[in-house]
């Protein structure tokens, strides 16, 4: 599976839209895009993926380049508990291999 | 989250000791996967299955072994416990094409 490379960490206001970027830059064609957050020691939770169009969820957009090289979560009016860490992961779905390796992620901190 | 619990949620236990934790779904999902997370390191995976029977090694396997006999348990075992070992496991299962769904997690602590 792509490496890919997020920011440490990054903040936000509440109720102003959070973007968390994500570098993808050896992303293969069959391999989607997904984010994912841990909330502190919670396990982690799902958001959203996408192949190469535009996402959207009760819970964020996801926004992916027409390269595919680099995507965006988009948290369109983060609150206090969207404070979590914020994984950006791209795997091959479908596969019988179909395990996620998971990097850093991007710390992301809501300031009221 | 429903559908997927751990058990136990804490446990202590002494260097030395085989301890087994257990991954239990009610989703019929094919796939399911067992992860460490230590401060620093992040999620790491241990072992993963892909069916009945069907398992095989994650980046951090050494120290650990699976079982998966029926669709809904996973079992993860470590057979000499160690302090390095001492760490947050969280379960997840998959159906393949969709998101993974993790447990609560386990606090396991080797003293």
């Amino acid at each position: 599976d792509a490496k890919t490379t997020q920011p440490p960490s990054m903040d936000c206001a509440e109720g102003r839209a959070a973007n968390l970027p994500c570098n993808h830059s050896t992303i293969s064609g069959n391999e989607y895009v997904y984010w994912y957050r841990q909330i502190h020691s919670q396990g982690p939770q799902y958001i959203i993926h996408g192949l190469k169009n535009n996402e959207t969820n009760e819970m964020a957009s996801l926004i992916i380049t027409e390269d595919r090289k680099s995507s965006t979560l988009i948290l369109p009016h983060a609150t206090l508990r969207d404070t979590a860490v914020y994984y950006c992961i791209v795997r091959v779905e479908r596969s019988s291999a179909s395990k996620i390796i998971f990097g850093s992620g991007t710390r992301l901190s809501i300031r009221p | 989250d429903a559908g997927i619990t751990q058990s136990p949620r804490h446990k202590v236990t002494e260097t030395g000791t085989p301890v087994t934790l257990r991954c239990h779904q009610t989703e019929n999902h094919r796939y399911m996967y067992w992860y460490r997370q230590d401060p620093g390191h992040g999620l790491r995976l241990i072992h993963y299955s892909y069916g009945v029977k069907d398992t095989d090694k994650g980046e951090v396997s050494d120290g650990y072994s699976v079982s998966r006999s029926k669709t809904e348990d996973f079992l993860l075992t470590l057979e000499s416990a160690t302090s390095s070992q001492t760490s947050v496991y969280f379960c997840a299962i998959s159906a393949g094409d969709s998101g993974y769904t993790f447990g609560s997690g386990t606090r396991l602590t080797v003293v």
